[in-house]
């Protein structure tokens, strides 16, 4: 099955600073790349995807970039603000849209 | 308008204790998925559902078992409770066709197994 490898575990950084969270996948038939941001207690909220289809895709402060042929997509976060602090997960679509999930970053930004 | 619900939000549970997690959708969507969360860990899928009547499983199906009887509802059951499915257990639901759309998730139910 698929298997999704995510680094660092956790990041600090800088308000103002960006911050870079990078995801590895193994099945090259996966499709689509979404990343969550979730709270502490909270459900896991969508903040951006790609598809296999597309190499960048940036909305705001936040772009994600895809290289299939290396199999890893990375998620690039500019400008960091304290509310960006979060667990962040990268996860890969297989069959019937089903998620593999990477094990998460911890992002603490500081003010 | 209320997307995808959970209930219970929060269980305690002995264990050996039976109990059935349960999912509900408003927004007629094929695909239904349900998911642990443990600390330190993502989402791992446990079941899902491609339709009313069909089930298959996931990642890490074992010691739960699993109904979609009616289409906007997923059951999720733990037949005999232990404390390794101590965890936060989150629905999603998709519709079909949709390969590359976001999955829409429920607030999670929380349940420790004592």
């Amino acid at each position: 099955g698929e298997n999704v490898e995510q680094h660092p575990s956790t990041l600090s950084v800088q308000e103002g600073d960006s911050a870079v969270i990078k995801c590895t996948y193994s099945d090259s038939a996966s499709n689509y790349f979404p990343w969550y941001k979730q709270e502490l207690g909270k459900r896991p909220q969508l903040i951006i995807d790609i598809r296999s289809n597309v190499g960048e895709k940036k909305d705001q402060r936040i772009a994600v970039t895809l290289n299939k042929t290396a199999k890893h997509f990375s998620l690039h976060i500019t400008e960091t603000q304290p509310e960006d602090s979060a667990v962040y997960f990268c996860a890969a679509s297989g069959r019937y849209s089903t998620l593999t999930f990477g094990k998460g970053t911890m992002l603490l930004v500081s003010p | 308008n209320a997307g995808v619900t959970q209930t219970p939000k929060f269980r305690v549970l002995k264990t050996g204790q039976s109990m059935t997690l349960l999912c509900a959708q408003d927004m007629n969507h094929e695909y239904m998925y349900w998911y642990r969360q443990d600390p330190g860990m993502g989402l791992r899928l446990i079941h899902y559902s491609v339709g009313e009547g069909t089930t298959a499983k996931g990642e890490v199906p074992d010691g739960y078992n699993v109904s979609r009887l009616k289409k906007q509802n997923f059951l999720l059951g733990l037949e005999s409770a232990a404390p390794s499915q101590t965890s936060v257990y989150f629905c999603a639901s998709q519709p079909r066709g949709y390969s590359n759309q976001p999955q829409h998730f429920g607030d999670g139910t929380r349940l420790s197994i004592l």
